[in-house]
């Protein structure tokens, strides 16, 4: 079975400061990954996506991640914070492992990180 | 471009009163459409999921029911709602179920409050 772990409830960071919203998965096969972020009763926007190829994905707003396969990580980064950065991030994954998995073609999101962006 | 609809944007509902709620999808063909609740601001649970006119799969026993009536509309239903019925119901739409390697695009969303 898959799931996705955000261990970070809220993430608090000053302006300007680098931002990391951090993410762990497990997956029986390889896994495709995936960052949304949610602004206040809005939908989910897409950020960005892991399937294969350079471990170092760039995204939206100027947002990357960083596929660790080893640590089973897929930390969301940015630079240099702005305030209006400050929403709800998930992070997802989907587990290619197999086409009798039950899980086939399902995203299994975590739990989201609050990320506080002060000025 | 593809968007996403979904009406109403916000409901007060009294417990025991039908419910519906509708989502479409312009701009594809043939998408595969998803309904999430999403409790308390924080975690989303996958209600139903489609992969064709007709085609429901449900993931969560409960008193909510969803129909693909055309390619690209899906409806959630309920005919009595219950308190704990109350969230933010959320549509998506993704290419296609064994494309996994894309994304699902999300709709504005329905915030219902049962009372």
């Amino acid at each position: 079975a898959q799931s996705v772990a955000q261990p970070e409830d809220q993430v608090n960071v000053a302006e300007g400061n680098p931002l990391t919203v951090k993410c762990t998965y497990s997956v029986s096969g390889n896994p495709y990954l995936f960052w949304y972020v949610q602004y206040p009763n809005r939908g989910l926007q897409f950020l960005l996506k892991y399937i294969t190829g350079d471990n170092l994905v760039k995204g939206s707003y100027g947002f990357e991640a960083e596929f660790n396969k080893s640590q089973t990580s897929f930390h969301l980064k940015k630079p240099s914070a702005l305030v209006s950065d400050s929403a709800l991030y998930f992070c997802a994954v989907r587990d290619m492992g197999g086409v009798t998995t039950d899980s086939w073609g399902k995203l299994q999101f975590g739990a989201g990180t609050q990320v506080v962006v002060t000025p | 471009s593809q968007t996403i609809h979904q009406w109403p944007a916000t409901l007060v509902q009294p417990v025991g009163s039908p419910l519906s709620l509708e989502c479409t999808v312009e701009g594809t063909s043939n998408p595969n459409l998803y309904w999430y609740r999403q409790a308390a601001g924080r975690g989303l649970q996958l209600l139903f999921y489609s992969v064709g006119i007709g085609q429901i799969s449900s993931e969560v026993p409960q008193n909510l029911s969803a129909s693909r009536p055309q390619d690209r509309q899906f409806i959630l239903s309920s005919k009595k709602l219950l308190l704990s019925d109350s969230g933010f119901y959320l549509c998506a739409w993704s290419v296609g179920l064994f494309e996994a390697a894309y994304e699902q695009y999300f709709g504005p969303g329905t915030r219902l409050t049962v009372t």
